[in-house]
């Protein structure tokens, strides 16, 4: 059974540029949430996808946006970077099911910096 | 606003003493919570959770205690390896919501 993984591992880009960050889910798992970890502080929920649709969002503003894929794969893309955006990108998958929700499990990240 | 919160953000213990970790909560409308450790580079990893409906869940050397009434929760980590030194982070969900709310994590230090 795999984990989940992301890529780029790391990531630069310079200010108004657009990024797409990748993410698999672990197998048997059908959700992906996406969160940003800023330095120094916990992840913050971004959004989460369901069904290749968005099942609720963060308090991020629209120029993030993601996709999920019928192999239940994501990503995250950021449009307009700015230097605020400078984070760790951690995907997180799990399992909706009829009785409810199972655990999240994270991937490694994408560390990306905005200059 | 913090709705999750770790008040310390570092905790030194000796090898093999117990090392206890806190978290509390302002949101009564979460209903699960959960502990994830993670490493530097690594992302965070799972390590125990509790539902509401209990006080107390046990899985080897980690339980967590849930006191609803102080809306507190507690790691106990026993007894404290060198591997456990990391950056514990509390997480809770609930009001019908899978997303998670964190805290900003506390850093062990489990020294030989």
């Amino acid at each position: 059974e795999t984990g989940v993984t992301q890529s780029p591992t790391h990531l630069i880009k310079t200010r108004g540029q657009q990024v797409t960050l990748r993410c698999s889910s672990q197998s048997g798992h059908n959700t992906v949430s996406w969160y940003q970890q800023a330095l120094g502080q916990g992840p913050q929920f971004i959004f989460q996808y369901y069904r290749e649709e968005e099942n609720g969002r963060g308090n991020f503003p629209p120029r993030f946006s993601g996709l999920q894929f019928p192999n239940y794969s994501s990503e995250l893309n950021v449009n307009a970077l700015e230097l605020d955006d400078s984070a760790l990108y951690l995907c997180a998958s799990s399992r909706i099911w009829t009785g409810g929700w199972e655990t999240q499990y994270f991937g490694p990240g994408t560390r990306l910096l905005v200059l | 606003d913090q709705q999750v919160k770790q008040n310390s953000p570092s905790l030194s213990v000796q090898e093999g003493r117990i090392s206890i970790l806190n978290c509390d909560y302002t949101n009564s409308m979460f209903d699960y919570f959960l502990w994830y450790k993670k490493y530097p580079a690594e992302g965070p990893t799972f390590l125990i959770s509790i539902s509401s409906i209990k006080d107390k869940n046990e899985d080897g050397r980690f339980t967590v205690f849930l006191n609803k009434s102080a809306k507190h929760l507690s790691l106990h980590i026993v007894p404290s390896q060198p591997g456990d030194s990391a950056v514990y982070f509390c997480a809770a969900r609930g009001g019908g919501s899978e997303k998670l709310v964190f805290g900003k994590g506390t850093k062990l230090t489990v020294n030989p």
